[in-house]
């Protein structure tokens, strides 16, 4: 473990279907973020929060919707996805001086059928 | 905008011998991370770099900074099996990290 935990660990969803990732992390971080990893593709950065305040929005669709209700928990709500968003979500944070870098969690095998 | 770029991005190499991953970016930087990530799962940190001619060593690997040239360079010695990942550079200049596209490493017998 590396101190940022996320779950679910694997999820499968239908198109029509809500759901949610969730991220924490007890490491005193302030800055919290949402990457996708898609199959053969760089690292996507989707939402940054800083201080539970969102500062960075990737032009992500809609039907990506975050939220932050404290500096140690990040959600990512999910609704009417499609295919093309199966991906690993990983969700990372960061100290309030940068210098040691992003901590990842395990990420969230995403599957959307 | 900064741009990371990794090359190369496929490697494959034999057990036993040496080589060099390069990480070239856009943009004046003094802080420079190596990340590794096995198949399946998340970004491990190797290395932090943060200032010009910073080397940084863990067993087979050793991490290095160029400020001047924008360059890093994260050399395998004697490669081993248990090295085969894919291994990403990252910058940030007051922004969030950015991530080169990653280099595949597989060592064969």
């Amino acid at each position: 473990e590396t101190g940022v935990t996320q779950t679910p660990r694997h999820l499968v969803m239908g198109m029509t279907n809500k759901k949610s990732l969730k991220c924490e992390q007890h490491l005193g971080h302030n800055a919290m973020y949402w990457y996708k990893q898609s199959a053969k593709k760089p690292l996507e950065l989707m939402f940054v929060y800083n201080f539970k305040e969102q500062t960075e929005n990737n032009s992500v669709p809609s039907r990506f919707s975050p939220e932050c209700p404290n500096s140690s928990h990040l959600f990512l709500h999910l609704h009417t996805l499609q295919p093309e968003d199966s991906a690993l979500y990983l969700c990372a944070s960061s100290p309030p001086t940068e210098p040691s870098g992003y901590t990842f969690g395990s990420g969230t095998r995403l599957t959307v059928v | 905008e900064l741009k990371v770029e990794q090359n190369p991005l496929f490697l494959s190499m034999q057990e036993g011998k040496n080589y060099t991953i390069y990480c070239n970016y856009s943009t004046t930087s003094d802080r420079l991370y190596w990340y590794r990530q096995d198949p399946g799962k998340s970004l491990e940190s190797l290395f932090v770099l943060l200032s010009n001619g910073a080397v940084k060593q863990e067993g087979r690997l050793m991490a290095s900074l160029d400020t001047k040239a924008r360059l890093s360079t994260l050399h395998i010695t004697a490669a081993v099996h248990d090295l085969s990942a894919t291994y990403f550079c990252a910058v940030g200049v007051n922004t969030p990290l950015v991530f080169g596209k990653g280099t595949r490493l597989s060592v064969i017998a």
